[in-house]
């Protein structure tokens, strides 16, 4: 089967910098990719790896390591726009599906 | 790019009566297509999945349906709807990239 743990909320403060992490078990592996969600509205894509490394695209980065199936969402210098929830996901068998995390909620304070 | 339309987007219902949720897609051909649902506050889970005309794949076994009549069609349907089958339905395909999902607005609703 496949799994993803992520926490559940983070809080932060205006300007800083936070790091939402995932874990994930899955029988093949194709990638993994991070969506931001806001309340109400449809996830949105982030960003997404498929090679061991980091990723970075404006404010936000993303890190993943295969041999600890293990990757990470970086967001810096944080707005309060940033606030939603944040969600990682995995390509896994046959490439065909993709499999989301619980989510993780965070709370951007000025 | 891909354009993906849904409706109703927002939908009541009572318990026992039918569902009809139909997804469209724009600008692409032959899409993979998915059904998603969202209980509130939680994370999305993976109902059905299809890779063309007539061929659905189911995730969880439950009291949902789906159907690809066209290649741009997708419709999540249901006979008698329970209140479990509350949630945030998204509709979505392959992005342009071929890696992510790309979403469409969704329908919310509530089985009262």
């Amino acid at each position: 089967g496949q799994s993803l743990e992520q926490p559940s909320e983070v809080t932060a403060v205006e300007g800083a910098i936070v790091q939402i992490n995932c874990t994930y078990q899955t029988s093949g592996f194709y990638g993994l990719s991070w969506y931001q969600q806001h309340d109400g509205g449809a996830p949105t894509f982030l960003s997404y790896n498929a090679l061991d490394g980091l990723e970075e695209t404006g404010r936000f980065s993303s890190f993943l390591s295969r041999s600890d199936s293990y990757g990470y969402l970086l967001l810096q210098e944080l707005q309060m726009k940033d606030s939603a929830s944040y969600f990682c996901a995995v390509k896994g068998t046959g490439g065909f599906k993709t499999i989301f995390g619980a989510g993780t909620r965070l709370f951007v304070k000025a | 790019s891909q354009t993906i339309h849904q409706w109703p987007a927002t939908l009541v219902q009572p318990v026992g009566s039918p569902l009809s949720l139909e997804c469209t897609v724009e600008g692409t051909s032959n899409p993979n297509l998915y059904w998603y649902r969202q209980a509130a506050g939680r994370g999305l889970q993976l109902l059905f999945y299809s890779v063309g005309i007539g061929q659905i794949s189911s995730e969880v076994p439950q009291n949902l349906s789906a159907s690809r009549p066209q290649d741009r069609q997708f419709i999540l349907s249901s006979k008698k709807l329970l209140l479990s089958d509350s949630g945030f339905y998204l509709c979505a395909c392959p992005g342009t990239g071929g890696d992510e999902q790309y979403f469409g607005p969704g329908t919310r609703l509530t089985v009262t």
